[in-house]
């Protein structure tokens, strides 16, 4: 199984771009990596995938290096409404996707 | 377009009750799951099914029976519900295509008491 490292909190302020590493050291081969968004009261939402490179969409980017043991999630110009918990998942498979902690980033004004 | 719908959204039972959680998508996805999420815990993962007819058991089953008579169905049922059970219970569901992201519902707060 694909156990991930994420930072347990970060803080930003408004406007800033923010980076949540997370590391998966034992990534397989067939292994996508997916990070996912929880407000308060709700379940996680789906935010971006990738399998290497960069992957970009009209929320974030996505940058995996060549040895794919890492990736970094990256939040342009935040505001008050990222404050939210970012999970990071490595795997395909249901029975075999992990989510660990996650990252509780806060916004401040 | 509900996407996945849980019920009831918050549910107190006493030690030694049962009940059943209601999970209900309308996208028609293969695949359907059970995760709970205790503090500092994360998600965990407790049942799920890759098709109606098909269950099997996650990292924390112990205390829950599912089934899945329907694509769009997949109630997760405690028969006995203890203390250890009071958590917040998501169900989520995928397609089978390989890298499918899954969308979840907005959780079951439970309590037992």
């Amino acid at each position: 199984l694909a156990k991930t490292t994420q930072p347990i909190s970060m803080d930003s302020y408004e406007g800033q771009e923010v980076n949540i590493t997370c590391s998966h050291n034992n990534i397989a081969t067939n292994d996508y990596i997916t990070w996912y968004q929880q407000f308060p009261s709700q379940g996680p939402r789906f935010i971006i995938q990738g399998y290497k490179t960069k992957v970009t969409n009209e929320v974030a980017s996505l940058f995996i290096p060549a040895d794919r043991k890492s990736s970094t999630l990256s939040l342009p110009r935040v505001s008050l409404s990222d404050t939210a918990v970012y999970y990071c998942l490595v795997g395909v498979q249901i029975d075999k996707l992990i989510f660990g902690t996650g990252t509780r980033l806060q916004v401040f004004p | 377009n509900a996407g996945v719908t849980q019920t009831p959204k918050f549910q107190v039972l006493k030690t030694g009750q049962s009940m059943t959680l209601q999970c209900a998508q309308d996208m028609n996805h293969e695949y359907m799951s059970w995760y709970r999420q205790d503090p500092g815990m994360g998600l965990r993962l407790i049942h799920y099914s890759v098709g109606a007819g098909i269950t099997d058991q996650g990292e924390v089953p112990n205390g829950y029976n599912v089934s899945r008579s329907t694509t769009e169905d997949f109630p997760l049922r405690l028969l006995s519900a203890a203390p250890s059970q009071t958590s917040v219970y998501f169900c989520a569901s995928s397609s089978q295509d390989s890298n499918s992201p899954l969308h979840f519902g907005n959780g079951t707060r439970l309590t037992v008491t």
